[in-house]
Protein backbone atom coordinates (compact mmCIF):
# COMPACT_ATOMS: atom_id res chain seq x y z
CA UNK A 1 0.00 0.00 0.00
CA UNK A 2 1.39 3.54 -0.58
CA UNK A 3 1.97 6.58 2.14
CA UNK A 4 2.92 9.17 2.50
CA UNK A 5 4.27 10.85 6.13
CA UNK A 6 4.61 14.59 6.13
CA UNK A 7 7.11 15.35 9.11
CA UNK A 8 6.01 18.09 11.04
CA UNK A 9 2.42 19.40 11.24
CA UNK A 10 3.23 23.09 11.69
CA UNK A 11 5.94 25.31 10.06
CA UNK A 12 7.05 28.64 11.22
CA UNK A 13 9.17 30.69 8.60
CA UNK A 14 10.09 34.57 9.07
CA UNK A 15 9.44 36.41 5.60
CA UNK A 16 12.15 35.82 3.30
CA UNK A 17 13.34 32.78 4.90
CA UNK A 18 13.66 29.64 3.22
CA UNK A 19 10.62 27.45 3.14
CA UNK A 20 11.47 23.71 3.75
CA UNK A 21 8.55 20.97 3.89
CA UNK A 22 9.33 17.82 3.93
CA UNK A 23 7.18 14.45 2.63
CA UNK A 24 8.63 10.70 2.89
CA UNK A 25 6.72 8.19 0.19
CA UNK A 26 6.45 4.81 0.84
CA UNK A 27 5.28 3.05 -2.12
CA UNK A 28 5.80 -0.99 -4.04
CA UNK A 29 6.02 0.72 -7.45
CA UNK A 30 7.45 4.15 -9.16
CA UNK A 31 5.47 6.53 -7.52
CA UNK A 32 3.64 9.85 -8.73
CA UNK A 33 4.02 12.62 -6.08
CA UNK A 34 2.57 15.64 -5.66
CA UNK A 35 2.19 18.51 -3.58
CA UNK A 36 -1.38 20.76 -3.63
CA UNK A 37 -1.80 23.67 -0.97
CA UNK A 38 -5.17 24.71 0.62
CA UNK A 39 -5.99 28.19 1.50
CA UNK A 40 -8.61 28.98 4.03
CA UNK A 41 -11.75 27.81 3.15
CA UNK A 42 -10.71 26.45 -0.57
CA UNK A 43 -9.79 23.19 -2.05
CA UNK A 44 -6.90 21.97 -3.49
CA UNK A 45 -4.63 23.54 -5.63
CA UNK A 46 -1.56 21.37 -7.54
CA UNK A 47 1.22 23.32 -6.76
CA UNK A 48 3.72 20.40 -8.53
CA UNK A 49 3.82 16.76 -9.91
CA UNK A 50 6.65 14.28 -10.00
CA UNK A 51 5.64 11.71 -12.96
CA UNK A 52 9.81 10.11 -13.44
CA UNK A 53 10.61 12.88 -16.05
CA UNK A 54 12.58 15.12 -14.13
CA UNK A 55 14.07 14.46 -10.05
CA UNK A 56 13.85 18.42 -9.99
CA UNK A 57 9.97 20.06 -10.11
CA UNK A 58 9.34 23.34 -10.81
CA UNK A 59 5.94 24.58 -9.77
CA UNK A 60 3.88 27.57 -9.49
CA UNK A 61 4.21 30.36 -7.31
CA UNK A 62 8.08 29.80 -7.48
CA UNK A 63 7.75 26.36 -5.30
CA UNK A 64 10.42 22.96 -6.28
CA UNK A 65 10.53 19.85 -4.75
CA UNK A 66 13.31 17.05 -5.19
CA UNK A 67 12.59 13.23 -5.78
CA UNK A 68 15.18 11.71 -4.08
CA UNK A 69 14.88 8.02 -4.52
CA UNK A 70 17.44 7.11 -2.03
CA UNK A 71 16.26 8.78 0.53
CA UNK A 72 12.00 8.07 -0.42
CA UNK A 73 11.97 11.37 -0.21
CA UNK A 74 10.16 14.64 -1.72
CA UNK A 75 10.45 17.38 0.39
CA UNK A 76 9.25 20.91 -1.26
CA UNK A 77 11.04 24.01 -0.95
CA UNK A 78 10.94 28.03 -1.94
CA UNK A 79 14.06 30.33 -1.67
CA UNK A 80 12.20 32.81 -0.13
CA UNK A 81 8.72 32.91 1.94
CA UNK A 82 6.07 35.07 1.13
CA UNK A 83 3.27 36.27 3.94
CA UNK A 84 0.80 34.87 1.33
CA UNK A 85 2.49 31.31 0.95
CA UNK A 86 0.85 30.85 4.48
CA UNK A 87 -1.30 27.61 3.90
CA UNK A 88 -1.81 23.78 4.50
CA UNK A 89 0.40 21.93 1.85
CA UNK A 90 -0.34 18.65 1.50
CA UNK A 91 1.95 15.59 0.02
CA UNK A 92 0.22 13.03 -2.29
CA UNK A 93 1.74 10.02 -3.33
CA UNK A 94 -0.63 7.81 -6.38
CA UNK A 95 0.39 5.09 -8.74
CA UNK A 96 -1.04 6.77 -11.58
CA UNK A 97 -0.32 10.57 -13.69
CA UNK A 98 -4.12 10.71 -14.62
CA UNK A 99 -7.25 11.92 -12.46
CA UNK A 100 -8.53 8.40 -12.64
CA UNK A 101 -5.87 7.28 -10.37
CA UNK A 102 -6.62 7.75 -6.38
CA UNK A 103 -4.40 10.08 -4.48
CA UNK A 104 -3.16 9.21 -0.75
CA UNK A 105 -2.22 12.24 1.10
CA UNK A 106 -0.70 12.92 4.04
CA UNK A 107 -1.85 14.94 6.94
CA UNK A 108 -0.82 17.93 6.02
CA UNK A 109 1.56 20.61 6.97
CA UNK A 110 0.55 24.24 7.86
CA UNK A 111 3.13 27.06 7.01
CA UNK A 112 2.95 29.85 8.56
CA UNK A 113 4.98 33.09 7.66
CA UNK A 114 5.85 36.21 9.84
CA UNK A 115 6.46 39.12 9.25
CA UNK B 1 -11.02 29.30 -10.65
CA UNK B 2 -11.14 25.46 -11.00
CA UNK B 3 -14.42 25.07 -12.91
CA UNK B 4 -15.52 22.37 -10.03
CA UNK B 5 -18.57 23.94 -8.26
CA UNK B 6 -20.13 22.40 -5.25
CA UNK B 7 -23.21 22.78 -3.09
CA UNK B 8 -24.41 23.62 -0.55
CA UNK B 9 -20.72 25.23 1.04
CA UNK B 10 -21.93 24.38 4.44
CA UNK B 11 -24.42 21.78 6.15
CA UNK B 12 -25.83 20.66 9.56
CA UNK B 13 -27.47 17.49 9.76
CA UNK B 14 -28.65 15.39 12.72
CA UNK B 15 -27.14 12.22 13.61
CA UNK B 16 -29.33 9.25 11.66
CA UNK B 17 -30.17 11.78 8.80
CA UNK B 18 -29.08 11.30 5.25
CA UNK B 19 -27.36 14.02 3.51
CA UNK B 20 -26.84 14.85 -0.27
CA UNK B 21 -23.93 16.60 -1.73
CA UNK B 22 -23.69 18.17 -5.25
CA UNK B 23 -21.03 19.11 -7.93
CA UNK B 24 -20.53 20.10 -10.67
CA UNK B 25 -17.74 19.63 -13.36
CA UNK B 26 -16.15 21.28 -16.42
CA UNK B 27 -17.59 20.11 -19.66
CA UNK B 28 -15.42 16.98 -20.60
CA UNK B 29 -14.24 15.84 -17.01
CA UNK B 30 -15.38 12.85 -17.14
CA UNK B 31 -13.80 11.64 -14.19
CA UNK B 32 -15.11 12.27 -10.80
CA UNK B 33 -13.43 11.82 -7.67
CA UNK B 34 -15.05 12.58 -3.84
CA UNK B 35 -12.78 12.85 -0.73
CA UNK B 36 -13.11 13.31 2.71
CA UNK B 37 -11.22 15.65 4.81
CA UNK B 38 -11.91 15.02 8.51
CA UNK B 39 -10.47 18.46 10.91
CA UNK B 40 -6.97 18.22 10.76
CA UNK B 41 -6.12 15.85 8.34
CA UNK B 42 -5.55 14.85 4.15
CA UNK B 43 -8.04 14.38 2.29
CA UNK B 44 -9.47 10.66 2.08
CA UNK B 45 -10.28 9.10 -0.85
CA UNK B 46 -14.40 7.82 -0.96
CA UNK B 47 -14.97 6.69 -4.67
CA UNK B 48 -14.65 7.52 -8.17
CA UNK B 49 -16.73 7.53 -10.97
CA UNK B 50 -16.42 7.49 -14.59
CA UNK B 51 -19.00 7.85 -17.42
CA UNK B 52 -21.33 7.17 -14.69
CA UNK B 53 -20.02 3.88 -13.72
CA UNK B 54 -18.38 3.83 -9.91
CA UNK B 55 -14.85 2.37 -10.77
CA UNK B 56 -12.72 2.46 -7.90
CA UNK B 57 -13.42 2.59 -3.91
CA UNK B 58 -11.54 3.88 -0.97
CA UNK B 59 -12.17 2.19 2.89
CA UNK B 60 -15.56 3.49 3.46
CA UNK B 61 -19.21 1.98 4.40
CA UNK B 62 -21.72 1.18 1.41
CA UNK B 63 -24.14 4.22 3.43
CA UNK B 64 -21.50 6.57 1.21
CA UNK B 65 -22.98 6.33 -2.45
CA UNK B 66 -22.94 8.38 -5.89
CA UNK B 67 -24.34 9.13 -8.95
CA UNK B 68 -22.32 11.14 -11.91
CA UNK B 69 -25.03 12.52 -14.59
CA UNK B 70 -23.84 13.15 -18.06
CA UNK B 71 -24.46 16.13 -17.66
CA UNK B 72 -20.83 16.31 -15.73
CA UNK B 73 -22.45 16.96 -12.74
CA UNK B 74 -22.14 14.26 -9.76
CA UNK B 75 -23.86 13.54 -6.40
CA UNK B 76 -22.94 12.18 -2.80
CA UNK B 77 -25.11 10.57 -0.62
CA UNK B 78 -24.58 9.92 2.43
CA UNK B 79 -27.07 7.43 4.89
CA UNK B 80 -27.58 6.98 8.40
CA UNK B 81 -25.19 10.18 9.35
CA UNK B 82 -22.93 9.27 12.29
CA UNK B 83 -20.66 12.04 14.08
CA UNK B 84 -17.53 11.07 12.23
CA UNK B 85 -19.12 12.16 9.04
CA UNK B 86 -18.36 15.48 10.15
CA UNK B 87 -15.79 17.01 7.50
CA UNK B 88 -15.00 18.46 4.25
CA UNK B 89 -15.90 16.66 1.48
CA UNK B 90 -14.15 17.27 -1.83
CA UNK B 91 -15.06 16.90 -5.55
CA UNK B 92 -12.50 16.51 -7.72
CA UNK B 93 -12.76 16.18 -11.68
CA UNK B 94 -10.49 15.79 -14.53
CA UNK B 95 -10.35 15.39 -18.37
CA UNK B 96 -9.03 12.40 -20.40
CA UNK B 97 -5.55 11.62 -20.17
CA UNK B 98 -2.78 12.50 -18.04
CA UNK B 99 -4.19 15.65 -16.67
CA UNK B 100 -4.27 16.35 -13.02
CA UNK B 101 -7.05 16.89 -10.93
CA UNK B 102 -9.17 19.70 -10.69
CA UNK B 103 -10.65 20.34 -6.64
CA UNK B 104 -14.01 22.21 -5.59
CA UNK B 105 -13.90 24.00 -2.40
CA UNK B 106 -16.05 21.53 -0.59
CA UNK B 107 -18.82 21.12 1.53
CA UNK B 108 -18.18 21.51 5.47
CA UNK B 109 -20.43 18.94 6.50
CA UNK B 110 -21.17 18.88 10.40
CA UNK B 111 -23.26 16.16 12.16
CA UNK B 112 -24.84 16.83 15.57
Amino acid sequence: AQSVTQLGSHVSVSEGALVLLRCNYSSSVPPYLFWYVQYPNQGLQLLLKYTSAATLVKGINGFEAEFKKSETSFHLTKPSAHMSDAAEYFCAVSDGNSGNTPLVFGKGTRLSVIA
Amino acid sequence: ETGVTQSPTHLIKTRGQQVTLRCSSQSGHNTVSWYQQALGQGPQFIFQYYREEENGRGNFPPRFSGLQFPNYSSELNVNALELDDSALYLCASSPPGNSPLHFGNGTRLTVT
